[in-house]
């Protein structure tokens, strides 16, 4: 079975610090990895996601996540957070194959400071 | 492009009582998902649809719930007899088959 693991419900950082959302995860095989962000009363919207290669993935708002295999983690990184970061941070697991489900994290809340 | 979009936004009903949740894909989409996600919850999966077919529904929890998709774009999610444990928000995806899914603003169920 899959699962994944965002250790902090919340995270705090001052605007223009860096910022990392932690995640880990279990899965048989090749993982599929994403980070997903919803903002109140709003879908998920997709930030990026890896599937092979280049362990560093650069995705949408200047976010980018970190696969390490040996540490099965999978942390979403900003150099710079911004205010309007702000929001709930899902991390998701899924096997190359199957029925493409994905299991998701129970979530992190990031909260900016001016 | 149009995104996944869902209806109605918010629905509230009483216990006992029937009810439709409505979900439109991307187009050209032929996986479509639907998830349950509960107050400091992760998306939950319910069931998972490759065009007209329930490809797995492992996910449902119950059968008071049900959902169709009869022409491979549209999917209807239906519950029976709701009931109070039932409220949360109902999201659905769609994606191309093994690509990233692309979520829904998702409808917020309430049974009082």
């Amino acid at each position: 079975a899959q699962s994944v693991a965002q250790p902090e419900d919340q995270v705090n950082v001052a605007e223009g610090n860096p910022l990392t959302v932690k995640c880990t995860y279990s899965v048989s095989g090749n993982p599929y990895l994403f980070w997903y962000v919803q903002y109140p009363n709003r879908g998920l919207q997709f930030l990026l996601k890896y599937i092979t290669g280049d362990n560093l993935v650069k995705g949408s708002y200047g976010f980018e996540a970190e696969f390490n295999k040996s540490q099965t983690s999978f942390h979403l990184k900003k150099p710079s957070a911004l205010v309007s970061d702000s929001a709930l941070y899902f991390c998701a697991v899924r096997p190359p194959g199957g029925s493409y489900i994905p299991t998701f994290g129970r979530g992190t809340s990031l909260i900016v400071h001016p | 492009g149009a995104g996944v979009s869902q209806t109605p936004s918010n629905k509230v009903t009483e216990k006992g009582k029937y009810v439709e949740l409505r979900c439109d894909p991307i187009s050209g989409h032929t996986a479509l998902y639907w998830y349950r996600q509960s107050l400091g919850q992760g998306p939950e999966f319910l069931i998972y649809f490759q065009g007209t077919g329930a490809a797995d529904d492992s996910g449902l929890p119950n059968d008071r719930f049900f959902a169709v998709r009869p022409e491979g774009s549209v999917s209807t999610l239906k519950i029976q007899r709701t009931e109070r444990g039932d409220s949360a928000v109902y999201l659905c995806a769609s994606s191309s088959v093994g690509d990233t899914q692309y979520f829904g603003p998702g409808t917020r169920l309430t049974v009082l």
